[in-house]
């Protein structure tokens, strides 16, 4: 049903604990995006990659550190987490808004819910 | 400021009834508009963009009112398979005068469509 995968869908981890999300687009798209959703709140944009390159960071804390290796491919390595970034962690995937003339809408991955103990 | 501002709902309306949706947006450099859908602990998915003239499909109706920075949803016959958070989603330009594929999502509002 959805071009973009994401795995694991449920993460429970400790504080000192490193982990890894990801996630893989099949659409042939060529800008990814990861977003944070807590409750109650919009969305917020962490991270934008176009063509593999980091075009973008919201001022995210360095505990959050993302990884784009291909274009369908995005990673966000996570250390030492506080409990107060448990939330829903999606990916996203979009044409590069710089070569798109069709415009750029992004489609989803079904998330991360990840819980810090 | 927000940069997106929706009524939070929650709405709940009958089967069949015709509900709309609000939406305003701060910078009026802004350049695309969408509608995104999300069910409870889900993923956000595209249901429509919104283009300058209005546009339409099936039951769903987006109208965008430039000059006063306003888009809007309109549902009509609602089913139960509607209820969910819509999220108003607006594009705008960086300060860099380079269109980014930056989103802004507004908080959504909140449909329950009841039998």
């Amino acid at each position: 049903e959805t071009g973009v995968t994401q795995t694991p869908r449920h993460l429970v981890m400790g504080m000192t604990n490193k982990k890894s999300l990801k996630c893989e687009q099949h659409l042939g798209h060529n800008a990814m995006y990861w977003y944070k959703q807590s409750a109650k709140k919009p969305l917020e944009l962490m991270f934008v990659y176009s063509l593999e390159e980091r075009v973008e960071n919201n001022s995210v804390p360095s505990r959050f550190s993302p990884e784009c290796p291909n274009s369908s491919h995005l990673f966000l390595h996570l250390h030492t987490l506080q409990p107060e970034d448990s939330a829903l962690y999606l990916c996203a995937s979009s044409q590069d808004w710089r070569t798109s003339n069709s415009g750029f809408e992004q489609y989803f991955g079904p998330g991360t819910r990840l819980t810090v103990t | 400021r927000k940069e997106v501002e929706q009524d939070p709902g929650p709405f709940n309306v009958p089967e069949g009834a015709t509900v709309a949706f609000n939406c305003t947006y701060s910078n009026s450099a802004s350049q695309s508009f969408f509608w995104y859908r999300q069910d409870c602990r889900k993923e956000p998915k595209l249901l429509m963009s919104v283009y300058s003239s209005g546009n339409e499909d099936g039951r769903f109706t987006a109208q965008l009112n430039r000059a006063s920075q306003y888009i809007s949803l309109l549902i009509r016959d609602s089913k139960l398979s509607d209820s969910a958070t819509y999220l108003c989603v607006v594009n705008l330009e960086t300060d860099r005068g380079s269109t980014l594929g930056r989103l802004y999502f507004g908080r959504g509002t909140q449909l329950t469509v009841w039998p």
